[in-house]
């Protein structure tokens, strides 16, 4: 069990750009969440899915977000036009309904930086 | 609205002596709550649990606490070790979607 892996680790970016992030859950997990981590705070709940379907939406996550999990293995989250606001620490983390599904395993992160 | 709240942005503790973490909420609908710790560049690592019909958990140098009543749960750890210094993160639960809400955080420092 090589555990959530997210990549890339690092993403500079300029205002106006696309990006686009990647999340490998722990295989077999069937939940897959996305957070969002500013400085100084807690992690911030984005989007989660069951399987491939996507179950769950915050108002956080504006029209500019759009994430996906096809097949139901990794999962992309793409921003696109890319403020300076967007700035933060996104988080994966992965639970399985054969567990405890509270129990979310999370990634390393990837560090976006909008300049 | 943040529905979990860490008040004490940090905590400074000698090496074998006790940590005691806080951690209040506000949704009566939250039944499950766990604490996660996190070192620099790394994601969080899933720490602890307790479920709300219970009052008490432990797991080796670490306990928490919870007081349904009074909304606040607590992560004790005895003794502190250098390698417990880290951000502790609060969060809360529901059974009905199981995403996690997270208080701010508490940078605990164990010094030697």
């Amino acid at each position: 069990d090589t555990g959530v892996s997210q990549n890339p680790r690092h993403k500079i970016t300029k205002r106006g750009q696309n990006v686009t992030f990647r999340c490998d859950p722990i295989s077999e997990h069937n939940r897959l969440y996305w957070y969002r981590q500013t400085l100084g705070q807690g992690p911030e709940f984005l989007t989660y899915f069951q399987n491939e379907a996507q179950l769950e939406k915050s108002r956080l996550l504006s029209d500019r977000f759009s994430a996906e999990r096809p097949k139901g293995s990794f999962s992309t989250l793409e921003i696109q036009r890319t403020e300076q606001g967007d700035s933060a620490m996104y988080l994966c983390a992965s639970s399985s309904m054969a567990g405890l599904l509270y129990e979310q395993y999370f990634g390393p992160g990837t560090r976006l930086t909008v300049t | 609205d943040q529905q979990v709240k860490q008040n004490s942005p940090s905590l400074s503790v000698q090496e074998g002596r006790i940590s005691i973490l806080n951690c209040d909420y506000t949704n009566s609908m939250f039944d499950y709550f766990l604490w996660y710790k996190k070192y620099p560049a790394e994601g969080p690592t899933f720490l602890i649990s307790i479920s709300s019909i219970k009052d008490k958990n432990e797991d080796g140098r670490f306990t928490v606490f919870l007081n349904k009543s009074a909304k606040h749960l607590s992560l004790h750890i005895v003794p502190s070790q250098p390698g417990d210094s880290a951000v502790y993160f609060c969060a809360a639960s529901r059974s009905n979607d199981y995403k996690l809400s997270f208080g701010a955080g508490t940078t605990v420092t164990v010094r030697a």
